[in-house]
């Protein structure tokens, strides 16, 4: 049963062009989203999150939209470089459990030059 | 600061063989993660400490998965006897509360 979907494995995009990564959830009691970048031979590192209370949030050149209603997330990247090639893994988790988190099954962004 | 560490990198065993994972988390974290990362899936938690203790460890395989964390700090997961399916990257990761998580670089498990 999986609770966090990315159904896109793979994503190329041209530099300097938009990416627009997808996440869909199932469990309506997450109510905290998160982004995070994975390269080869490393440990995931946090991109971008946000609460479910909001609908947008933005970080430079990364902004991570949600809708509530759709159990949906989506995260731009403008202008896409081609150092942002990695794997995105889109995770959620439930207030009061810790913090653990669920994640997808990742999408691998290929910026191309 | 320095960041999560683990070993080792790599580690390659046969089948039924036993292996252990070593995680030394950033100083002042006390919660402590150990995530199994199947090629192709993401990451899928283990087990969760916080300080010494176990808060849930509901999806680690008892039959031949354990782990502990002794004083707090240092955490070992050992595997006894491997599958062909644990075949994974072994993530370890440290939080402090009211902060997000760092992962280590984790360990990468071939079990033949």
């Amino acid at each position: 049963d999986q609770q966090v979907k990315q159904n896109s494995p793979s994503l190329s995009v041209q530099e300097g062009r938009i990416s627009i990564l997808n996440c869909d959830y199932t469990n309506s009691m997450f109510d905290y989203f998160l982004w995070y970048k994975k390269y080869p031979a490393e440990g995931p590192t946090f991109l971008i999150s946000i609460s479910s209370i909001k609908d947008k949030n933005e970080d430079g050149r990364f902004t991570v939209f949600l809708n509530k209603s759709a159990k949906h997330l989506s995260l731009h990247i403008v202008p896409s470089q081609p150092g942002d090639s990695a794997v995105y893994f889109c995770a959620a988790s439930v207030s009061g459990s810790a913090r653990q988190l669920t994640f997808g099954s990742g999408t691998q962004l290929t910026v191309l030059p | 600061e320095a960041g999560v560490a683990q070993s080792p990198r790599y580690k390659i065993i046969e089948k039924r063989q036993s292996v252990a994972f070593w995680c030394n988390p950033i100083s002042g974290h006390a919660t402590l993660y150990w995530y199994q990362q199947i090629l192709g899936q993401g990451p899928k938690l283990l087990i969760q400490f916080q300080n010494n203790g176990v808060v849930d460890d509901s999806q680690l395989p008892k039959d031949r998965f354990s782990a502990e964390r002794l004083k707090g700090v240092d955490s070992t997961l050992k595997i006894q006897p491997a599958k062909l399916e644990d075949s994974a990257v072994y993530l370890c990761a440290s939080r402090v509360q009211g902060y997000g998580y760092t992962f280590g670089s984790g360990t990468r498990l071939t079990v033949v």
